[in-house]
């Protein structure tokens, strides 16, 4: 299993411009969640989704959209990029059947908008 | 609400002396904790988790953790320090009522092992 992956790696951005994180998963888990990392701070959640076409918010939703097609796969979409989602971004995933299972991390977007 | 406190922003260790990395919770209900490890540029690595039971959690890489019920605490702990530990450290508390059993996560623990 690759586990989650995500695409791209690294990207800058200009001010207003927009673009789409891939985060895929070969796990069959129905969870699959957003967060961003921030210098010095814990991991915030932005989006969350606990099955194919069913998404919802987590804490910092503002600026960002999501969807959710397949089990697979969970896009996340910003719009016009501002310089305040600088930011490294992780997608996690994990089973249903207790909350209490650990939640598997994709290596990470690190995206600067300038 | 949830929450995690990681007292330490940074904790230095000779190699082969015993570690320790700090971490408080506060919950409402039953606590499910777990600590992750990241590399630089990488992504989060789980290492172990406490659900219920014996209060002595043993995880990866020889890592364990020590939960205390008294004094909501559940520290990471390993008996000797490899230069290889070196690494981000997060302490994160599973939300049973909110948003899909999110994480929240303490602000981090950079753990630095010197030869």
């Amino acid at each position: 299993n690759a586990g989650v992956t995500q695409t791209p790696k690294f990207r800058i951005l200009k001010i207003g411009q927009s673009m789409t994180l891939q985060c895929t998963q070969d796990m069959n888990h129905n969870y699959m969640y957003w967060y961003r990392q921030d210098p010095g701070m814990g991991l915030k959640l932005i989006y969350y989704s606990v099955g194919a076409g069913i998404t919802d918010k987590g804490e910092v939703p503002n600026g960002y959209n999501v969807s959710r097609s397949t089990t697979e796969d969970f896009p996340l979409r910003l719009e016009l990029a501002a310089p305040s989602q600088t930011s490294v971004y992780f997608c996690a995933s994990r089973v249903t059947g207790g909350g209490y299972n650990e939640q598997f991390f994709g290596p990470g977007t690190r995206l600067t908008v300038l | 609400a949830q929450s995690v406190a990681q007292p330490e922003d940074q904790v230095n260790v000779a190699e082969g002396n015993p570690l320790t990395v700090k971490c408080t919770y506060s919950v409402s209900g039953n606590p499910y904790l777990f600590w992750y490890v990241q590399y630089p540029n990488r992504g989060l690595q789980f290492l172990l988790k406490y659900i219920t039971g014996d209060n002595l959690v043993k995880g990866s890489y020889g890592f364990e953790a020590e939960f205390n019920k008294s004094q909501t605490s559940f520290h990471l702990k390993k008996p000797s320090a490899l230069v290889s530990d070196s690494a981000l450290y997060f302490c994160a508390v599973r939300d049973d009522y909110n948003q899909g059993g999110k994480l929240i996560f303490g602000q981090g623990t950079e753990l630095s092992v010197k030869p």
